[in-house]
């Protein structure tokens, strides 16, 4: 299986600031990677697709690239309402993998 | 607008099985794969599998291989997912999920569509 490593695993950060969050595949994913965020008690909500594709309604300050192997996800400007947990997803292999999450706090 | 719509929570015994429903609205579901993800307390998602609704075909995580079984009924525009021999480390949220992008075009692997969740606790 593709492993997934997500980084870091929990971040404190304050309403606008930038935020960076790193996703590194195990083998070679092409752009088969997705960003979700997720709040408690509720599904994932699917951010970015095929590694830097928006998906329709999310805001613009979530933007996603890669680097090779490795998969960053950034909010440009942290709003209150972004305090959640985000993981990363390959869908290049089966079973699809995901990272084991970053929690955005408070600061 | 699209909606994912699921059973209710369950509680089983140990060697149990449980049963999720998962009805969709807004969409046909013979025009998209769909999948079941899994999250254990604490933990991040994990991929059971996805059926092809249109064909029924189905392809599962090595992990489940033999004790799950995903199926459908195109009539009511609903995809099941069957769980067998329950253990404590079952208990979870199942969820269901809509790939991005329809079977006949290019799709993607992203879920953009999920349904609420049914939490399944297996307790003896």
């Amino acid at each position: 299986d593709i492993q997934m490593t997500q980084s870091p695993s929990s971040l404190s950060a304050s309403v606008g600031d930038r935020v960076t969050i790193t996703c590194r595949a195990s083998q070679n994913i092409g752009t088969y990677l997705h960003w979700y965020q997720q709040k408690p008690g509720k599904a994932p909500k699917l951010l970015i697709y095929s590694a830097s594709s928006l998906q329709s309604g999310v805001p613009s300050r979530f933007s996603g690239s890669v680097s090779g192997t490795d998969f960053t996800l950034t909010i440009s400007s942290l709003q209150p309402e972004d305090f959640a947990t985000y993981y990363c997803q390959q869908s290049s292999n089966t079973p699809g993998t995901f990272g084991q999450g970053t929690k955005v706090e408070i600061k | 607008q699209e909606q994912l719509v699921q059973s209710g929570a369950e509680v089983k015994k140990p060697g149990a099985s449980v049963k999720v429903s998962c009805k969709a609205s807004g969409f046909i579901i013979t025009g998209y794969y769909m999948h079941w993800v899994r999250q254990a307390p604490g933990q991040g998602p994990e991929w059971m599998g996805w059926i092809n609704p249109n064909s029924g075909g189905t392809k599962y995580a090595q992990k489940f291989q033999g004790r799950v079984t995903m199926t459908r009924d195109t009539s009511i525009n609903t995809v099941y997912m069957e769980l067998s021999s329950l253990t404590s480390d079952d208990t979870a949220v199942y969820f269901c999920a809509r790939e991005k992008g329809l079977m006949s075009a290019v799709t993607t692997g992203a879920f953009d569509y999920w349904g609420q969740g049914t939490l399944v606790t297996v307790s003896s």
